[in-house]
């Protein structure tokens, strides 16, 4: 158990909705990742918070968003699923911006159908 | 674009055989580290290595980074059939946008 804990595991829904991801992160851990896995793709990073600010910015579409709380959890938005946005959606957190080990949560699984 | 990339995209073995997998990279790092995925679940974190480290054990582990050719490589030793398992490489370059980007992954088959 790395500590990572992301809600839901599974999520199936249509495409054109919106949906939400969930992560906390280990305790004591101020920066949070969101990647996405897909087959085509592989692990593709999206995003960085630190602290409740954005640090880093990957390949992440504009439909998608996040925000990292005062209490450190994170959340990722989606929106105007559309099916090729099927993948494991992951979560990380270390403690500092970088320099440290980062530690994955179990994923949540997303179909869009 | 992917900082790591992995070489080869995959490999087989037998039981009790040593596993190296290749990872080259582009800018500058801080640190690389190496990271285990059994299918459909969250990566695990295998070792770290800084700039300033050129090899690092762990365990049936180890680990290499040349900075000079841009490039490391893990070596799994005496392999299991447990050890089948996608491995990813990471770089933290420690400047904005570079941090923790994976290469496409080994996918390695230890067969019993």
């Amino acid at each position: 158990d790395s500590g990572v804990t992301q809600t839901p595991k599974h999520l199936i829904t249509a495409t054109g909705q919106r949906v939400t991801l969930r992560c906390s992160p280990r305790s004591g851990d101020l920066s949070v990742y969101w990647y996405q896995q897909s087959l085509d793709q592989g692990l593709q990073f999206l995003i960085q918070y630190y602290n409740g600010e954005e640090r880093a910015k990957g390949n992440i579409l504009e439909r998608f968003s996040a925000q990292q709380f005062p209490d450190l959890h994170s959340e990722l938005n989606l929106s105007s699923l559309e099916l090729g946005d099927s993948a494991l959606y992951f979560c990380a957190s270390s403690e500092a911006i970088s320099g440290n080990t980062i530690y994955f949560g179990e994923g949540s699984w997303l179909t869009v159908v | 674009s992917q900082q790591g990339e992995e070489d080869p995209q995959a490999l087989s073995i037998q039981e009790g055989e040593n596993a190296t997998m290749n990872c080259s990279y582009k800018t500058s790092i801080n640190n690389l580290q190496w990271y285990r995925q059994n299918s459909g679940r969250g990566l695990v974190h295998l070792i770290l290595i800084r700039s300033n480290e050129r090899e690092k054990h762990s365990g049936r582990l180890r680990v290499t980074l040349d900075t000079s050719k841009k490039s490391s490589s893990l070596l799994i030793t005496a392999s299991r059939a447990a050890d089948t398992a996608s491995y990813f490489c990471a770089t933290d370059g420690g400047n904005y946008g570079q941090n923790f980007v994976f290469g496409p992954g080994t996918r390695l088959s230890v067969l019993p």
